[in-house]
């Protein structure tokens, strides 16, 4: 089975800050990646994803990922944070043969302070 | 399209009630996800369903829980009986069954039992 691991838990940074966000998976065939952003009581919504070619994707409001099929790795990027980026981040795995359901990192929770 | 529509938003109910999640999918999905999510465990998916059909319910914790998709475009999570343990926030997603697609999660239901 599939899993993903996020390195931060907890990442506070001040505004103008750049981010980037640890994503490990560990599966062996063919993957299709995500982040997913969670604002304060909200659901999750999607931020970019990753199904082939080009390894580097560009997401919604400035958010980017680059997909290291070498490390696993799926690492979220953007130049410059602001405030309202404040939420929790979550990397999810799907293999990508089928409609399996996603597996979700545990999260990191990001703190933008003013 | 209103997205996954879940009801209700929150639910307070007493150990040993019985509780029941309900999800509408996006109109024209044919896979369905319930997830959990919980601060010790983060986002676990509990069961999904491809074309009303649940194909892996592996994630559903015991048999006090049960899910069913009785069509296209309604599923209910059944907790009977509940207990405070299962408190937690439950995600119904949707999504286009195949490769390269991605899930749309509903607005969540917060369950606290007590």
């Amino acid at each position: 089975a599939q899993s993903v691991s996020q390195h931060n838990h907890h990442v506070i940074l001040s505004e103008a800050a750049s981010l980037e966000l640890g994503c490990n998976y560990s599966y062996g065939g063919t993957v299709n990646l995500f982040w997913y952003v969670q604002y304060p009581g909200q659901h999750l919504q999607l931020l970019l994803k990753y199904f082939s070619g080009d390894p580097l994707v560009k997401g919604i409001k400035g958010f980017e990922a680059e997909f290291i099929k070498s490390k696993f790795s799926f690492n979220l990027r953007k130049p410059s944070v602001q405030w309202s980026d404040t939420a929790e981040y979550f990397c999810a795995v799907k293999p990508g043969g089928g409609a399996d359901g996603l597996t979700f990192g545990k999260g990191t929770h990001l703190i933008i302070q003013p | 399209d209103a997205g996954v529509i879940q009801s209700p938003r929150h639910e307070v109910t007493e150990m040993g009630q019985e509780v029941t999640l309900r999800c509408k999918p996006i109109s024209g999905h044919n896979s369905l996800f319930w997830y959990r999510q919980t601060m010790m465990r983060g986002l676990e998916l509990l069961i999904y369903f491809n074309n009303n059909v649940p194909i892996d319910d592996s994630g559903m914790p015991e048999d006090r829980f049960s899910a069913k998709m009785p069509n296209a475009s309604f599923s209910t999570l059944k907790i009977q009986p509940s207990e405070p343990r299962d408190s937690a926030v439950y995600f119904c997603a949707s999504s286009l069954r195949g490769i390269n697609t991605e899930a749309f999660f509903g607005q969540g239901t917060r369950l606290t039992v007590v």
